[in-house]
């Protein structure tokens, strides 16, 4: 049973490298979601998507790109990492936007 | 007033003592109200969600208080697995899939 998956779970970066977060999720899910915790911070939401070709934006957007092909994957890129954008990111699905999440084991992504 | 706010501890608790912590939330509209934990260095799951006649699930309790706008969590019991980060997660945008807020946690220790 694997739930969702994210790729890779660490990652180290120089300012102004690009990268991209995979998140796959095999429950069959609309809703699928990208998270990002710091410490001292509750988990705040970056994008999301509700249902396959849909993304919106979160609470701290900027910064990031999503995108969701396929229903079963969602993809957060960074095009040009900052320091400030190290973090521990999640990945979360659900079958309704207000239901039980189901979260990705989280990637450790630094920016030097 | 913050949207969602928790007291982040940490607790210390002797095992076997009984453990109760609170969460406060600022919108009146809020419908849904959820406990998750968090492990250290792990993804958050769902403990339990809170319903407006509180809910019981073995050695945990949640309650809702909407007149004062706290949810309660209680553990009886406590177990040295019970050593975790709870999190408030309460949906203050009328059930869409961007409502939901989480609470920075309260970290609980369960001391041998």
């Amino acid at each position: 049973n694997a739930g969702v998956t994210q790729t890779p779970k660490f990652r180290v970066l120089k300012t102004g490298q690009s990268m991209t977060l995979l998140c796959a999720q095999d429950m069959n899910h609309e809703y699928m979601y990208w998270y990002r915790q710091d410490p001292g911070m509750g988990l705040r939401l970056i994008h999301y998507s509700v249902g396959e070709g849909t993304t919106a934006k979160g609470e701290v957007p900027d910064g990031y790109n999503v995108s969701r092909l396929k229903k079963q994957n969602f993809l957060l890129g960074l095009e040009s990492a900052a320091p400030s954008q190290t973090s521990v990111y999640f990945c979360a699905s659900n079958a309704a936007g207000d239901g039980e999440l189901f979260f990705g084991e989280g990637s450790r992504l630094t920016v030097l | 007033r913050k949207e969602v706010e928790q007291d982040p501890g940490p607790f210390n608790v002797p095992e076997g003592a009984t453990v109760a912590f609170n969460c406060t939330y600022s919108n009146s509209a809020s419908q849904s109200f959820f406990w998750y934990r968090q492990d250290c260095r792990k993804e958050p799951k769902l403990l339990m969600s809170v319903y407006s006649s509180g809910n019981e699930d073995g050695r945990f309790t949640a309650q809702l208080n909407r007149a004062s706008q706290y949810i309660s969590l209680l553990i009886r019991d406590s177990k040295l697995s019970d050593s975790a980060t709870y999190l408030c997660v309460v949906n203050s945008r009328g059930g869409g899939a961007d409502g939901l807020t989480f609470g920075k946690g309260t970290h609980l220790i369960i001391q041998p």
